[in-house]
């Protein structure tokens, strides 16, 4: 089993929807959880970050850890066309200094 | 302003003749890696150094070599590059050790042929 598993997509929706992206990790240690934001030949840009369970919002996005069930999400809501991107989720803890990267899911806001 | 810079930005080269890819940070961050991106095959971690004259092995270090001589510099070295090295990479810094916030440059597209 991968340590960090995410559905790469593509997926494809029109401006103004909800979106859901997650990912599902089996590291019962880790206790960080991001979402890096990464536009088409750019390097990745951290978009949220969270060191506990439960949700944490910031604008239109929320990040939501649900560590029972080692299920990470994270929503967009009124999405534009700005956020065609891959959004990449990040994980780690227990004593390790690594960061376990899942492989990003390609989103696509069509207008 | 903040940031990573990585030179050069795109690098085109042959099989064999060793280059180097400098990474630099202005936020006088203890923490430095180097990753490698592929298609399908995500971000991948090839060396990391914790402070000055302090640096290990990440999970796809074959090939490369780095040095960290002073707290802000990060060079990649690949000594004799091989088509399988064609990626891109990304060096990021972070304030502390351990799995903070990554701060990554813009990227390297290197392509061996």
């Amino acid at each position: 089993q991968k340590e960090v598993e995410q559905d790469p997509g593509p997926l494809s929706v029109p401006e103004g929807a909800i979106v859901s992206l997650n990912c599902t990790y089996s590291n019962s240690a880790f206790q960080y959880f991001m979402w890096y934001r990464q536009y088409s030949r750019k390097g990745p840009e951290l978009l949220m970050y969270t060191y506990s369970s439960g949700n944490k919002e910031d604008g239109r996005f929320t990040a939501q850890v649900d560590k029972s069930s080692k299920y990470i999400s994270l929503f967009i809501r009124d999405s534009q066309p700005s956020d065609s991107a891959t959004y990449l989720c990040a994980m780690g803890g227990g004593g390790s200094e690594k960061l376990v990267f899942g492989k990003g899911t390609k989103l696509t806001v069509n207008p | 302003e903040a940031q990573v810079t990585q030179n050069p930005r795109y690098l085109i080269t042959v099989t064999g003749k060793k280059l180097t890819v400098t990474c630099s940070q202005n936020m006088n961050h203890e923490y430095m890696s180097w990753y490698r991106q592929d298609p399908g095959l995500g971000l991948r971690q090839i060396y990391y150094s914790m402070n000055v004259e302090v640096t290990d092995k990440g999970d796809v270090p074959e090939g490369y070599k780095v040095s960290r001589k002073e707290k802000r510099n990060f060079p990649l070295i690949l000594e004799s590059p091989s088509p399988n090295q064609t990626s891109l990479y990304f060096c990021a810094s972070s304030l502390s050790v351990g799995p903070g916030i990554r701060f990554f440059g813009p990227g390297t597209r290197l392509t061996v042929l």
